[in-house]
Formats: C-alpha cells, sequence, structure tokens
C-alpha cells in the first residue's frame, strides 16, 4: 500500500542551527512534492514545491531536496528561529485522472529554542 | 483581501443532527477540497470538486456530503451517519494541479 512517512517526533534544535526534516515514501510515483507549514489550530501554509525532475529548490532560509530513487524528501530552515516552529506537512501528488489529489504525510513538529 | 473563509471557527452537534460547515474563497480558484485532520495524524481528503456542479469522492467519503453550486463555494454536510465526526476540518482550493491554498479551518465537537 502506499506510504508517507514523516518522523513523528518532535525536533528540538537550537536558534541559529539547520533543522532537517524527512519525508519518505513508498508505491508512490508523484509528479511533485510540497511542503507546508501549520501552526497550532491554524490551516496549513504552502512553502515550496519541487518536481520530480528536479533535485533542488530554495527559497530564502528554506531549501527542499526531492531523490525518487530514494524516495526520499528532505526540507532544511537554515539560520532557524524560535518563530520556525510549527508542525511541517509533506504532501504528494499523483496526478491522477482525478485531477490534483494530494496526500499528506503525519507531519514533523518542530521546536527551535533560544 | 483574497482568501479562503471557514465558518464556524467552532460547531457543537449533537447526536443524530447533521450540520453544515460553510467554506467560500474568493480566489476565483476552480478546484476545492475538503480535509479531516484528527490530533497527531496528516490531513484526510474528504471531498474535492474540480469544477462546478460536479465533486468527486476522496478517501473517508462515508458520512459526509457536498454541493458546488457556486465557484465561490463548497459546503460540507456532516451527517448523522458519520459516527465519530469530532476533528478539526479544512477546506481548500486551488486553480491548477500544484498548490493548495487553505482556510482557518472549523473545529466540530459532539455534544
Amino acid at each position: 500500500s502506499q506510504k508517507i512517512e514523516q518522523n513523528s517526533e518532535a525536533l528540538n534544535i537550537q536558534e541559529g542551527k539547520t533543522a532537517t526534516l524527512t519525508c519518505n515514501y513508498t508505491n508512490y510515483s508523484p509528479a511533485y512534492l510540497q511542503w507546508y507549514r501549520q501552526d497550532p489550530g491554524r490551516g496549513p501554509v504552502f512553502l515550496l514545491l519541487i518536481r520530480e525532475n528536479e533535485k533542488e529548490k530554495r527559497k530564502e532560509r528554506l531549501k527542499v531536496t526531492f531523490d525518487t530513487t530514494l524516495k526520499q524528501s528532505l526540507f532544511h530552515i537554515t539560520a532557524s528561529q524560535p518563530a520556525d516552529s510549527a508542525t511541517y506537512l509533506c504532501a504528494l501528488s499523483l496526478l491522477t485522472g482525478g485531477g490534483n489529489k494530494l496526500t499528506f504525510g503525519t507531519g514533523t513538529q518542530l521546536k527551535v529554542e533560544l | 483581501d483574497g482568501g479562503i473563509t471557514q465558518s464556524p471557527k467552532y460547531l457543537f452537534r449533537k447526536e443524530g443532527q447533521n450540520v453544515t460547515l460553510s467554506c467560500e474563497q474568493n480566489l476565483n480558484h476552480d478546484a476545492m477540497y475538503w480535509y479531516r485532520q484528527d490530533p497527531g495524524q496528516g490531513l484526510r481528503l474528504i471531498y474535492y470538486s474540480q469544477i462546478v456542479n460536479d465533486f468527486q469522492k476522496g478517501d473517508i467519503a462515508e458520512g459526509y456530503s457536498v454541493s458546488r453550486e457556486k465557484k465561490e463555494s463548497f459546503p460540507l454536510t456532516v451527517t448523522s451517519a458519520q459516527k465519530n465526526p469530532t476533528a478539526f476540518y479544512l477546506c481548500a482550493s486551488s486553480m491548477g494541479a500544484e498548490t493548495q491554498y487553505f482556510g482557518p479551518g472549523t473545529r466540530l465537537l459532539v455534544l
């Protein structure tokens, strides 16, 4: 069966360090992968999208890599700040005949400490 | 301001009652989606609509119904057949096949 895995344990890091979050998937051949940020009690907010033929994407302090051989995406936040503390969700899109259906992982909670 | 609004923020349902969650967008997006989120779990797709007057079941459609009579609106009804409705409900929209924009969510609780 298809599966998306993100670290269920919270990730605690010190301010200024680089946070690295992992998204692994099995039995998918996604057209692209997206990362969203979700704060408690709020809807997810889109951060970055990377296509199957792209290896890396950057936006300010954020970087995403996509390895379709390993079936893995890594999400990096450099020079992390306490304001980066949130849950980060990865989502895969298969672009099936049914349109844009995203399948989400369970998310990884990031805590950036002073 | 462009965006997606959901109402109410909190909704209480009694046993055997149907309740309707509102979702409106002024982004001129064709596609709209409803997700359910339970504590510690990812988002699960309930229904989605790619165009007005058309919608498809997602992964957990049982006990829910939707309509799409207008481009801007995609209300979700939680029927009495949904035996475990307590959850955080999120509505989203998208223009093409890529980024989805989410509303602030409605938390549904059972009395």
